[in-house]
């Protein structure tokens, strides 16, 4: 069963970059599926972040694309999102997610990134 | 943009009915598309219904979902505790590719 994992600083400053990587395990990030990140600010609802296939092509949240670039470390088997310019706004859970037809099934288990001075 | 909204909001029912939960679209989308998750608190999402109405692996089959268009409906039956969640419609567009989630529906188990 595939497992993922988020990791990265739990503090940001605002105007900053944020930094987070998924390590995934049981699995290999060159199998057939997409890579999702999705954020989640506290009491509030679900936001799709943007995708990555292990080639390198990804998709993005037209809302959010700007700031954000996402990357593939195949030697590690990990996948990595950065989003820059942050804001309070961008205080959320994130959690890294797999695909499966059109959605995603295996998630993390999300990693809470503050945007504070 | 296709905006999804859930309905009710907040759904209060006991151990043993059933729940009807619904999803519309603004737009019409694929059935291929709609996924439904299931969160409970301080948890990850969980995926508990691709395509419309295919069940993840190791959802049990009191979970079902419909629908077709712009309407979509995810039924839980034989409701019991460990249902208490905010559960989520969300689709996918192919141009340009992405996702969005519906705002929750809240489930209460009394």
């Amino acid at each position: 069963q595939v497992q993922l994992q988020e990791s990265g600083p739990g503090l940001v400053k605002p105007s900053g970059t944020l930094s987070l990587t998924c390590a995934v395990s049981g699995g290999s990030i060159n199998s057939d599926y997409w890579w999702s990140w999705v954020r989640q600010p506290p009491g509030k609802g679900l936001e799709w972040i943007g995708e990555i296939y292990h080639s390198g092509a990804a998709n993005y949240n037209p809302s959010l694309r700007s700031r954000v670039i996402m990357s593939v470390d195949e030697s590690r088997n990990q996948f990595s999102l950065k989003l820059s310019y942050v804001t309070a706004a961008d205080t959320a859970v994130y959690y890294c997610a797999r695909h499966t037809a059109y959605s995603q099934e295996f998630w993390g288990q999300g990693t809470l990134v503050t945007v504070s001075s | 943009e296709i905006v999804l909204t859930q309905s009710p909001v907040t759904l209060s029912l006991s151990p043993g009915e059933s729940a009807t939960l619904t999803c519309r679209a603004s737009q019409s989308v694929s059935s291929s598309y709609l996924a439904w998750y299931q969160q409970r608190r301080g948890q990850a999402p969980r995926l508990l219904i691709f395509g419309t109405s295919n069940r993840a692996t190791g959802i049990p089959d009191r979970f079902s979902g419909s629908g077709s268009g712009t309407d979509f409906t995810l039924t839980i039956s034989r409701l019991e505790p460990e249902d208490s969640a905010v559960f989520y419609c969300q689709r996918y567009v192919s141009s340009p590719p992405g996702y969005s989630f519906g705002q929750g529906t809240k489930l209460e188990i009394k």
